[in-house]
């Protein structure tokens, strides 16, 4: 059973950067699938942030393109997130999660809540 | 852009009741959509993938169907647990996905 856990700040300032990880186990993310980022705003809807396949391609959502990144890490089979010139509206869970397939989130972590304040 | 657009964005029903959630996309995603549930404080959980095949572990009183535009997911009867959010999400438009804004399904 492939288990997901997003680490990372509770609290960021305005125009900073927002880096969290996601650790994976009982799998490897070098073995293949995609992984993805998504987020969801208090009370508000999922939105899709970027997926990323081992050593290949690496994919973002056009609305955040300009300011984020994903990275892995296989020796620690992790991946990260960094999310550049922060606003409130950045405020958020944000959850980590393995692509099954090209089509749907089978595995998610719990995800971790992230508050862009001053 | 896919649009995906849920109905109703809420519904009210009793447990033992039948619950037809909707989700329409604003072009065709063939049958490349996905539902979820979600409860409060929870990530959430896939349940249907390609419209109509049950995740691993999922109880058959949730199906859906569907292809291109229309697409609903069915809860036989409701039992306490069920009462939850629901997402429609696309990957018609790989790698670009989207997220419908949600149903949530509460007690009457």
């Amino acid at each position: 059973q492939v288990q997901l856990q997003e680490s990372g700040p509770g609290l960021v300032k305005p125009s900073e950067t927002l880096s969290l990880t996601c650790a994976v186990s009982d799998y490897s993310i070098s073995n293949g699938y995609y992984w993805g980022w998504i987020r969801q705003p208090p009370g508000k809807g999922l939105e899709w942030i970027g997926t990323f396949y081992h050593s290949g391609s690496t994919y973002y959502n056009p609305s955040l393109k300009s300011r984020v990144t994903i990275l892995e890490d296989t020796s620690k089979n992790q991946f990260s997130l960094s999310l550049y010139s922060l606003t409130a509206a950045d405020t958020a869970v944000y959850y980590c999660a393995r692509l099954r397939g090209l089509d749907a989130f089978d595995f998610w972590g719990p995800g971790t809540m992230v508050t862009v304040s001053s | 852009e896919i649009v995906l657009t849920q109905s109703p964005a809420t519904l009210s029903l009793s447990p033992g009741e039948r619950a037809t959630l909707s989700c329409r996309a604003s072009q065709s995603v063939s049958t490349y959509l996905a539902w979820y549930q979600q409860k409060p404080g929870q990530a959430p959980r896939l349940l249907i993938y390609d419209a109509s095949h049950r995740a691993t572990g999922i109880p058959a009183k949730f199906s859906g169907s569907g292809s291109g535009t229309d697409f609903t997911l069915t809860i036989s009867s409701l039992e306490p647990e069920d009462f939850a959010v629901y997402y429609c999400q696309q990957r018609s438009s790989w790698p670009r996905l989207t997220f419908g804004p949600g149903t949530k399904v509460d007690i009457k």
